[in-house]
């Protein structure tokens, strides 16, 4: 059975700092993962799409990596600000026609002014 | 990328209720899910709604419970019956975009978040 599971559950940084967000995956066997965010209350926004056969994505001042036989994947977010604090959260999806995705529990960024 | 409507957006409902949640889509999706987000929880898969079929669901999940239609490939609405307080949760419509230039990203709506009293 797929568990994902992210580290840390919550953090705090001051504005501009680099940061790193972590999630593990029990079973390599995956079509891809995803990185949401999720501001209180509110959908999930995509942030990148990484496909199993891909090392790492980009967008702007994200960037997320993905070692598959490890069972890992990190989101690196450059420069932190204000606006980056919500809830990340990580899914993978194992068979590519169900849709189903195997959330993890998220990390509640917080970035001081 | 798709642009999903959830409506409603919040409600409180009265335990032993029934409520419908529409999604909406502006685009022709091939896939769409439902999911639910209880508090503090991450997400879980209710159900795949297939159009012009019986929706598929996820262990746990029963159509009587939450039955689902899809009568075409942009709009879908989840029923949430017979509701007890451990329904209150949020519940989310997503899409699959295929042979999208962002290659078989999942989207989600905004959610309703129902508070079942």
């Amino acid at each position: 059975k797929q568990e994902v599971t992210q580290i840390p559950a919550a953090l705090s940084v001051p504005e501009g700092e680099n940061l790193v967000l972590n999630c593990s995956f029990t079973d390599s066997a995956i079509y891809n993962l995803q990185w949401f965010r999720q501001d209180p209350g509110k959908g999930l926004t995509s942030l990148l799409l990484i496909q199993s056969s891909q090392r790492e994505q980009t967008s702007g001042r994200l960037n997320a990596s993905l070692d598959k036989s490890s069972g890992r994947s990190t989101l690196y977010i450059a420069a932190s600000q204000p606006g980056d604090s919500a809830t990340y959260l990580c899914a993978v999806r194992r068979i590519p026609n169900t849709g189903k995705l195997i959330f993890g529990q998220g990390t509640t960024l917080q970035v001081k002014p | 990328s798709a642009v999903i409507s959830q409506k409603p957006s919040r409600d409180i409902c009265q335990r032993g209720t029934s409520l419908t949640i529409q999604c909406q889509v502006d685009s022709q999706v091939t896939m769409m899910f439902w999911y639910r987000q209880q508090p503090g929880q991450s997400l879980t898969l209710i159900a795949t709604a297939n159009q012009g079929s019986e929706a598929t669901y996820e262990s746990g999940f029963v159509i009587d419970k939450f039955p689902i239609s899809r009568p075409n490939l942009t709009f879908s609405t989840l029923t949430v019956s017979n509701m007890s307080p451990e329904d209150s949760s949020i519940y989310l419509c997503s899409v699959e975009e295929r042979f999208s230039s962002s290659g078989n990203t999942i989207y989600f709506g905004e959610g309703s978040w129902l508070t079942v009293v």
